[in-house]
């Protein structure tokens, strides 16, 4: 069962452009979603996360947008550049005993920026 | 570094061997979480380690993976009698539980290769 699923698989956009990539969750204990950048032969970086009381957070070029009731998130990454280029994952957490925030991942958006 | 370090960054290995994989967290982090990253499955929750004990174990797939952790810091996964489907990076992330917990950070990954 997969409790997180991330589209698209893959994105190319233009230079200056806008990336968008979209999650989608099941289970409605999740209260902190984060979104990770990874560059090929690096560990995932935490970029930005948010919690299900704010329907968005912004910082620099890159927002994320919760839909609780939906229950989506999605990432928007404002005049993409080609240093952008890599692979994105949403995740989710919830308390599950102690301090334990383990992270439920997506399966990951390969995005290329072309200059 | 101030980061978190793994080590080995490449290990090979003949199916039957036995192999240990290191985590140095970031230093004071009290938690440390180890996931798998490999084509099929994306990235997947193993253990979580808070101090030296380690209350969630869920994600180990078999009884041939085992970790430990010693002094609240350094953190070994062992495994046994390797399998090929056992080849994939493996993540090691830490996070302070006394500031931001839920924020993990993660390490270069060792990527094991089983022959």
């Amino acid at each position: 069962q997969q409790q997180v699923k991330q589209s698209p698989q893959s994105l190319i956009v233009q230079k200056g452009g806008i990336s968008i990539i979209n999650c989608a969750y099941e289970n409605t204990a999740f209260d902190y979603f984060p979104w990770y950048q990874q560059f090929p032969g690096k560990g995932p970086a935490l970029l930005i996360a948010i919690r299900p009381d704010v329907s968005e957070k912004k910082e620099g070029r890159f927002t994320i947008s919760f839909n609780k009731s939906a229950k989506q998130f999605s990432l928007h990454i404002m005049d993409s550049q080609p240093g952008d280029s890599a692979t994105y994952f949403c995740a989710a957490s919830m308390m599950s005993g102690g301090s334990n925030y383990k992270l439920t991942f997506g399966k990951g958006t390969l995005l290329t920026v072309n200059p | 570094g101030a980061g978190v370090s793994q080590s080995p960054s490449n290990k090979v290995t003949e199916k039957g061997k036995d192999v240990e994989l290191r985590c140095d967290p970031i230093s004071g982090h009290t938690a440390l979480y180890w996931y798998r990253q490999s084509l099929g499955q994306g990235l997947e929750f193993l253990i979580y380690f808070q101090g030296n004990s380690a209350p969630d174990k869920s994600g180990l797939p078999s009884d041939r993976f085992s970790a430990e952790r010693t002094g609240g810091s350094v953190s070994t996964l062992t495994i046994q009698r390797t399998q090929q489907e056992d080849s994939a990076v493996y993540l090691c992330a830490s996070s302070f539980f006394g500031g931001a917990p839920r924020a993990q950070y993660f390490g270069p990954g060792t990527r094991l290769t089983v022959l």
